[in-house]
């Protein structure tokens, strides 16, 4: 497997419900990120992974809990959501210093909750 | 602080001609990286061409150009011969460093702009 992978592809959840969005990059890249995407609004940097250590928060509501256990893997935990919170999660990791210099992106989760 | 500005929500163009797509930017950095990125329904953002600051020459990628315009601020996306398949939204987006990490960059993205070809 190759690229940028992310788990559910759908998910519908109640607010009280706890639920994970995971990330998988094959790619060997040092740095992952998630975004949140909404309609009509640009993409937003939820937060930053560097070498598995947390570097950016953007004032990210604390229903939204990230881990990153290794370079590979990231997850984002959700608990309590509300409806506000329905968009289409992306995740990207990129390489620092690298040759290669665009983040690349998979295909996101479509979060509706309800 | 960096920012991105696209002022076309939506473009339409007419399939195989040609098509240009509005990115503006801000920064006070002398050394910046510009995106162009497509998003077709599926979601998934598709790298399509970069442009670095220091570049003496536009970025080209097959039918994808870049109108670099440094001292105006503008990375315009230029599609040649357009075809059905480049209905999509596309996002201009610079790469702003990090401080206090070790290369770790974020990536600030425009509204972007939807682009339909027409048959």
């Amino acid at each position: 497997e190759t690229g940028v992978t992310q788990t559910p592809r759908h998910l519908v959840m109640g607010m009280t419900n706890k639920k994970s969005l995971k990330c998988e990059q094959h790619l060997g890249h040092n740095a992952m990120y998630w975004y949140k995407q909404s309609a009509k609004k640009p993409l937003e940097l939820m937060f930053v992974y560097s070498l598995e250590e947390r570097v950016e928060n953007n004032s990210v509501p604390s229903r939204f809990s990230p881990e990153c256990p290794n370079s590979s893997h990231l997850f984002l935990h959700l608990h309590t959501l509300q409806p506000e919170d329905s968009a289409l999660y992306l995740c990207a990791s990129s390489q620092g210093g690298g040759r290669l210099l665009e983040a690349f992106f998979g295909q996101g989760t479509r979060l509706t909750v309800v | 602080a960096q920012k991105i500005t696209q002022t076309q929500p939506g473009m339409f163009v007419q399939e195989k001609e040609a098509v240009t797509l509005d990115c503006t930017y801000d920064t006070s950095d002398p050394s910046y990286g510009l995106f162009w990125y497509k998003q077709p329904s599926s979601g998934e953002m598709i790298f399509l061409i970069y442009q670095g600051s220091y570049d003496q020459q536009n970025a080209t990628e097959g039918r994808y150009s870049l109108n670099f315009q440094k001292a105006r601020k503008s990375a315009n996306l230029v599609i040649s011969a357009s075809q059905l398949g480049d209905s999509a939204m596309y996002f201009c987006a610079m790469r702003d460093y990090l401080s206090g990490t070790s290369g770790t960059y974020k990536y600030i993205f425009g509204t972007g702009t939807r682009l339909k070809v027409l048959a």
